[in-house]
């Protein structure tokens, strides 16, 4: 059975940093390209960052360019996103999915049941 | 980035009744070489992840009960629910892929039972 699982979710500070994990099970991570999406209270969705299924490419929003860093361990089966420098508008329920391909943006054909951030003073 | 916009924002059908969730993209997901829609749409349910149910605008997922169909080309889209069934009250959001890496999504439709 496919799952994915995300942890690290909490409560933070304006400008502090937190790591998001995200554990894949039922299907060898390293044959997809693997996403993070977010979703603001009450808001739709957002796409956030791409890594391929290698990690040698690596794309960002705008909004969290140079502040979010995406990252993957294959050898462990776990997804990462470091979250630097966070702000309020910054809350959200981070969801990881599977990208259907290896390469790097398409379509989400699994996704966990997401962790929740919320950055305030 | 390409802009998704979905109408209506929230949508009441009757039971057993259909429903039509309308996407249009700023500009064409078309893509030529090989005559594909980069489009998908998703179903989420209260307190639940997205699921996808529509990929390359028309395809249905395993699973996917056939009543939700997909349908159109180049900037306009549609998702039909061809009978409504209480389990299919959700928000729904197309999303763009033609842009890859950076995809865009719809601002999700709420569907409801009148």
């Amino acid at each position: 059975q496919v799952q994915l699982v995300e942890s690290g979710g909490g409560v933070v500070q304006p400008g502090r940093s937190l790591r998001l994990s995200c554990a894949a099970s039922g299907f060898t991570l390293s044959s997809n390209a693997m996403q993070w999406v977010r979703q603001a209270p009450g808001k739709g969705l957002e796409w956030v960052a791409v890594i391929s299924k290698d990690g040698s490419s690596k794309h960002y929003a705008d909004s969290v360019k140079g502040r979010f860093t995406i990252s993957r361990d294959n050898s462990q089966n776990t997804l990462f996103l470091q979250m630097n420098s966070l702000r309020v508008e910054d809350t959200a329920v981070y969801y990881c999915a599977r990208d259907r391909y290896e390469s790097t943006g398409t379509f989400f054909d699994c996704w966990g049941q997401g962790t929740l951030v919320t950055v305030s003073s | 980035d390409i802009v998704m916009t979905q109408s209506p924002d929230s949508l009441a059908v009757s039971l057993g009744e259909r429903a039509t969730i309308n996407c249009k993209s700023s500009q064409s997901v078309l893509y030529s070489s090989n005559k594909k829609n980069y489009l998908a749409w998703y179903q989420q349910k209260p307190g639940q992840p997205p699921k996808l149910v529509i990929s390359w605008a028309s395809t249905r997922e395993s699973g996917v009960p056939d009543r939700f169909s997909g349908s159109g080309s180049g900037t306009d889209f549609t998702l039909t629910i061809s009978s409504l069934q209480a389990e299919d009250v959700a928000v729904y959001y197309c999303q763009q892929f033609y842009t890859t890496p950076r995809i865009t999504f719809g601002q999700g439709t709420r569907l409801e039972i009148k």
